[in-house]
């Protein structure tokens, strides 16, 4: 089955630049989750789409901006990038046809800044 | 809000020992629970949830975990580890916020199960 899939696996920046990550949901899921992973620490959530708008917002800084496009995707832009901003980001997939809602993770992008 | 705790941050097991590792969360509405297993260097793996129904469920690998809404804990067992489940074990939850859309996992802190062969 597909999975969701997410785009650079790893990224090394160097701080103040910028950064942008990518995720492609299981093909039907019209909802997508940002998790941001520290090390040694449990999953944050960061921000979420449903049908492209905006569903909720976490503690996500406001150097961060994401967005879901049309065809599902969604993008996390990462800007003026900080030391702390180094972790495990993972986006998960859920579609609100079902009668339940199980979110699906990708596999991450671990980024490290420099 | 919501919030998950899980009690143990690391359990050490040999090989064939029962496991029980105990998710206490804290909300106030109809929830969603889920366990997860991240193995070293992976992403999160569903290992079973519980929406409703039959409070003790059954995931993958012989895990098993019992919703007990009284207590408010939902901790994952499995009768007889395998060095092969040595990984993180994140209990999560989620909660109706109207509609069928139940949105964000709140994650406990994470448990490292060690399995000795």
């Amino acid at each position: 089955a597909a999975g969701v899939i997410q785009s650079p696996r790893h990224l090394i920046k160097e701080k103040r630049e910028t950064a942008t990550l990518k995720c492609y949901p299981i093909p039907r899921h019209d909802t997508v989750y940002w998790y941001q992973q520290g090390p040694g620490q449990d999953p944050q959530f960061l921000i979420s789409f449903y049908e492209k708008m905006q569903s909720d917002k976490g503690s996500i800084p406001d150097r961060f901006s994401a967005q879901q496009f049309s065809d599902y995707h969604s993008e996390l832009n990462m800007s003026s990038l900080e030391l702390g901003d180094s972790a495990l980001y993972f986006c998960a997939s859920t579609t609100l046809d079902a009668s339940t809602d199980t979110q699906y993770f990708g596999p991450g992008t671990r980024l490290t800044v420099l | 809000a919501q919030s998950v705790s899980q009690h143990n941050h690391h359990v050490i097991l040999s090989e064939a020992a029962s496991l029980e590792l105990g998710c206490n969360y804290s909300y106030g509405g109809t929830v969603n629970l889920f366990w997860y297993v991240q193995y070293p260097g992976q992403h999160l793996q569903l290992l079973l949830k519980y929406f409703s129904g039959d409070p003790l469920v059954k995931g993958i690998k012989g895990f098993e975990a019992e919703f007990i809404k009284s207590k408010f804990s939902f901790n994952l067992r499995k009768p007889s580890v395998q060095w092969s489940d040595t990984a993180e074990y994140f209990c999560a939850v989620n909660g109706a916020v109207g509609g069928t859309s139940y949105g964000k996992l709140t994650f406990g802190q994470g448990t490292i199960l060690t399995v000795h062969p």
